[in-house]
């Protein structure tokens, strides 16, 4: 089975500044990732997803950026953040024709 | 846009009592149902799934059944611990470009288990 590394766990930043986020996975190739993002109390929503390395889909048009640099690797990214990127951000591979694994997330809040 | 909702943000039931978590999916060429538990400051953890041949399936204390002609889905807990509080989602599968598939995810129960 797939194992998920996100980090950081958390994360403050100042409105405007840069962001960056990490996700590896083990266990698998070619897999397919995902980066979701769920508000406080909410449910979880499509971000970006990636069928292969350079290839990326936009679900929602955002401040935000993805990049799949390597096979294993997806980096979901912001030139200037704004206050309405806070949440929690979620990391998933495709580990089956069905189903995902999520990682253990990221919790961002932009002050 | 088609998505999946709850009936019920949220849920309070006794320990030891069984807990029924409903879901409800509008979108009727969906094939596969997956509910996750999410605790808190974690990431959504597989609990179980079904396929949409299927009404019922049944894992370690809890069952899943699909009634596809309501699109309705439920998460059926037998004899509920402190450990089960958690927020649940349901997912439902839907194919989109040439190999990923995409979950859309209803905006889940919080269920909280009472001593």
């Amino acid at each position: 089975s797939q194992t998920i590394h996100q980090w950081p766990a958390t994360l403050v930043q100042p409105v405007g500044s840069p962001l960056s986020l990490e996700c590896t996975v083990e266990g698998t190739s070619n897999p397919n990732l995902y980066w979701y993002r769920q508000a406080a109390g909410r449910g979880l929503q499509l971000l970006f997803y990636s069928v292969g390395i350079g290839q990326i889909s936009s679900e929602v048009p955002q401040n935000l950026s993805a990049s799949r640099p390597q096979d294993r690797q997806f980096i979901l990214s912001s030139k200037k953040l704004l206050l309405s990127d806070s949440g929690f951000y979620l990391c998933a591979c495709q580990d089956s024709a069905y189903g995902y694994t999520f990682g253990s997330g990221t919790r961002l809040t932009v002050v | 846009g088609e998505s999946v909702g709850l009936h019920l943000p949220t849920l309070s039931v006794q320990e030891g009592d069984n807990s029924i978590i409903n879901c409800a999916y509008s979108n009727s060429a969906s094939d596969y149902f997956i509910w996750y538990k999410q605790e808190s400051g974690k990431g959504p953890q597989f609990i179980i799934d079904i396929r949409s041949n299927m009404d019922k399936r049944q894992g370690q204390r809890v069952t899943v059944l699909l009634n596809k002609t309501v699109k309705h889905l439920s998460l059926q807990i037998a004899a509920t611990q402190p450990g089960d509080s958690a927020v649940y989602f349901c997912a439902e599968n839907r194919g989109f470009g040439s190999s990923a598939r995409q979950l859309t995810f209803g905006s889940g129960t919080q269920l909280t288990v009472l001593p």
